[in-house]
C-alpha cells in the first residue's frame, strides 16, 4: 500500500536551516508528483511547491522562492525539502503529498513534520 | 494568484442534517477544485477531486457540484465522524490555492 513517512519534529534557531524527508513507498516514486504544504498552528494550508522525481522538475509558489528547496532521492523512494534562513514565521507543520495522475487530487498524505523556530 | 473564499468559516448542525459548504474562486478555474477533509491532528484526506468526482473510498454522502467560480461540498446526512475542517483547493493554476476552510462541529 502506498505510504509516506515523514522526518520527525524539529527544532531549530532562528536563521538556520532544516530539511525534512519523505520517504515513498508502495508505488513507483518516479511516476507521481509530489507535493508539499504548510499549515500553521490553527491557520489554514499553504502550497509550497511541487516536484517530479522522475526528472527533479520543480516548480514553487513563488512566496517560498529562496525560502524552500525541492530536491529528490530516487535511489532511496525520498523527497526532500529544505527550509532556510528559518524565522518564527517558518514554524508550521508540513506535510509532503503525492498527487494523482489527472489532477485527481492529493491522495495520499505523510503524516506531517512538525517545525518549531525558536532560540 | 487565484484566491479562494470559503464560507462558513464555521459551522454548527445536527446528526442527520444536511450540510452544505461553499467555495468560490476569484476567477475562472472550470471544474478544477478539489475538497479535503481535515480532522484533529491528521493529515487532510481527498473527499471529491475535480468538482464532483467522489474520491474512492468516501462514503457516498459526500457529494461536490459546480464549476467556474462557484463550488459547493453536500454531506447529505450528517454523521458523529464528519466533524473536522473542511477545504477547498484549486488545481487549475500556479500556485494551487486553498480556501480559508470551514470548521464544521455537531450542535
Amino acid at each position: 500500500q502506498v505510504q509516506l513517512q515523514q522526518s520527525g519534529a524539529e527544532l531549530v534557531k532562528p536563521g538556520s536551516s532544516v530539511k525534512i524527508s519523505c520517504k515513498a513507498s508502495g508505488y513507483t516514486f518516479t511516476s507521481y508528483d509530489m507535493h508539499w504544504i504548510k499549515q500553521q498552528p490553527g491557520n489554514g494550508l499553504e502550497w509550497i511547491g511541487w516536484i517530479y522525481p522522475g526528472n527533479g522538475n520543480t516548480k514553487y509558489n513563488q512566496k517560498f522562492n529562496g525560502k524552500a528547496t525541492l530536491t529528490a532521492d530516487k535511489s532511496s523512494s525520498t523527497a526532500y525539502m529544505q527550509l532556510s534562513s528559518l524565522t518564527s514565521e517558518d514554524s508550521a507543520v508540513y506535510f509532503c503529498a503525492r498527487e494523482e495522475r489527472y489532477g485527481r487530487g492529493f491522495a495520499y498524505w505523510g503524516q506531517g513534520t512538525l517545525v518549531t523556530v525558536s532560540s | 494568484d487565484i484566491q479562494m473564499t470559503q464560507s462558513p468559516s464555521f459551522l454548527s448542525a445536527s446528526v442527520g442534517d444536511r450540510v452544505t459548504i461553499n467555495c468560490k474562486a476569484s476567477q475562472n478555474i472550470n471544474r478544477y477544485l478539489n475538497w479535503y477533509q481535515q480532522k484533529l491532528g491528521e493529515a487532510p484526506k481527498l473527499l471529491i477531486y475535480n468538482a464532483n468526482s467522489l474520491q474512492t473510498g468516501i462514503p457516498s454522502r459526500f457529494s461536490g457540484s459546480g464549476s467556474g467560480t462557484d463550488f459547493t461540498l453536500t454531506i447529505s446526512s450528517l454523521q458523529p465522524e464528519d466533524v473536522a475542517t473542511y477545504f477547498c483547493l484549486q488545481h487549475n493554476s500556479w500556485p494551487r490555492t486553498f480556501g480559508g476552510g470551514t470548521k464544521l462541529e455537531l450542535k
